[in-house]
């Protein structure tokens, strides 16, 4: 079965060290997006792909970077990780970037960092 | 970005009726969604609705869309403590070039009392 996976699902790192959590979809989906989830702030959107070496900026982009090589994969990586950057990170994909635009959410990674 | 608003706890009996709100801004979306998110899992779509419908049900879910408020609600008949999770409304915005990203509430944890 098609499916998005995320790792790791747990790190712990510290502050300055650069950190990347990997992505991988299977259901050849265009659309890649990386949010993060803390308590009281919802989902944020931190970085987005529509295709093989497309990247965008989403609303929480600082102290992030993602690269596209592939459909299947997109890594985010904390440059200089900072204590603010400890949350939990998910990753998604879309097989469209139209209005109807159902995206399906891996595990997610909890990341801490020291 | 447009904010999306939704209420933080809700606590139901088993068998009772959930309803959670959500306001939204953005009066061009074509499309919102409900996403739940069971604890330590990512989020899964759990309904949506176009914007040219009042109501839709989908076996004990029920969403009704007020676009003169902006104001979705998500009914959940007979709720079961297998409901129990964080549901997240979510928008539709135009980021330009045909291209639509997904803006979603901080969500409402339900917590369902056996």
């Amino acid at each position: 079965d098609a499916e998005i996976t995320q790792s790791p699902r747990h790190k712990i790192t510290e502050t300055g060290r650069q950190v990347t959590l990997a992505c991988h979809q299977t259901w050849n989906h265009n659309n890649m997006f990386w949010y993060r989830q803390d308590l009281g702030h919802g989902l944020r959107l931190i970085h987005y792909s529509y295709g093989v070496h497309d990247t965008n900026k989403g609303e929480v982009s600082d102290g992030y970077s993602v690269s596209r090589s592939n459909t299947e994969d997109l890594p985010l990586t904390l440059e200089s990780a900072a204590s603010s950057q400890t949350s939990v990170y998910f990753c998604a994909s879309s097989r469209t970037s139209g209005a109807y635009n159902e995206q399906f959410f891996g595990p997610g990674t909890r990341l801490t960092v020291l | 970005g447009e904010d999306v608003e939704q209420s933080l706890f809700l606590s139901v009996r088993e068998g009772d009726s959930s309803v959670i709100n959500c306001t939204y801004t953005d009066s061009s979306s074509t499309y919102l969604y409900w996403y739940k998110q069971e604890p330590g899992a990512g989020l899964q779509l759990l309904t949506y609705i176009f914007s040219n419908m009042d109501m839709k049900q989908d076996q004990r879910l029920t969403v009704l869309l007020n676009k003169k408020d902006k104001h979705l609600s998500l009914r959940i008949a007979d709720t079961q403590t297998g409901d129990s999770a964080i549901y997240f409304c979510a928008e539709i915005e135009n980021s330009g070039a045909g291209s639509y990203q997904l803006t979603f509430g901080k969500g409402t944890k339900l917590s369902v009392i056996p």
